[in-house]
């Protein structure tokens, strides 16, 4: 069974740019959540779908939005880049639905520099 | 409120000898602990979970922690380290059975492996 696939795994934007990242969970698992992880705040959720739905959303601003289509996949988009948006950001999926923290399977991540 | 806290940023063993990372935790409900490793340029990859069966909990690669409420701890240990533990470690902490969102990551302890 092929893992939680995210896409593209580096990206190089600039300032006011926007970014859009793909995950694909596990086939099967309709519950997607997103994190970023950085050197200085370490590892933060964003938000979290199930059924083409957010559930829950981080302690993030307007410019993080994120999406989930019927197939489960999800995207997540960051307008208006900043220099702090530079990030490893990470997929999860999970069978149980909603997602719950004991099973999660997490994506080799989207690494975005924003130069 | 929940919080976790891991106690050193950067363990180094010999190859061969014991591995100690350890984790304190603070909840005031009865928690799921867990242990990820996130080997360089991939994602998060559980190791252990604790969800209030056995206070003692095997993982993969022969790491296993021990759950103590009278320590508020989660520490994690391998008898014998071998180079290919050599990543970060993650401890986590949540509510039971809670959605992902709730999940609190520590800030991570880098293990590394002298031949």
């Amino acid at each position: 069974k092929a893992g939680v696939t995210q896409t593209p795994r580096y990206l190089i934007k600039t300032r006011g740019q926007q970014v859009t990242l793909s995950c694909s969970p596990i086939s099967g698992h309709r519950s997607v959540s997103w994190y970023q992880q950085t050197p200085g705040q370490g590892l933060q959720f964003l938000f979290e779908y199930f059924s083409e739905t957010q559930r829950n959303k981080g302690n993030f601003p307007g410019r993080f939005s994120g999406r989930q289509f019927s197939n489960s996949r999800s995207e997540m988009n960051v307008s208006t880049l900043e220099l702090g948006d530079s990030a490893l950001y990470l997929c999860a999926s999970s069978p149980t639905t909603p997602a719950t923290n004991e099973k999660l399977f997490f994506g080799s991540g989207t690494q975005l520099s924003v130069l | 409120a929940q919080s976790v806290t891991q106690l050193d940023s950067h363990v180094s063993v010999s190859e061969g000898t014991p591995v100690l990372l350890r984790c304190n935790y603070s909840s005031s409900y009865s928690p799921s602990l867990f242990w990820y490793v996130q080997h360089p340029n991939k994602g998060l990859q559980l190791l252990l979970k604790y969800t209030s069966a056995a206070t003692l909990v095997k993982g993969i690669n022969g790491f296993e922690a021990e759950f103590k409420k009278s320590e508020t701890s989660f520490h994690l240990t391998k008898p014998s380290a071998h180079m290919s533990d050599a990543a970060e470690y993650f401890c986590v902490v949540s509510p039971l059975y809670s959605s992902a969102s709730k999940i609190i990551f520590g800030s991570g302890t880098r293990l590394s492996i002298r031949p």
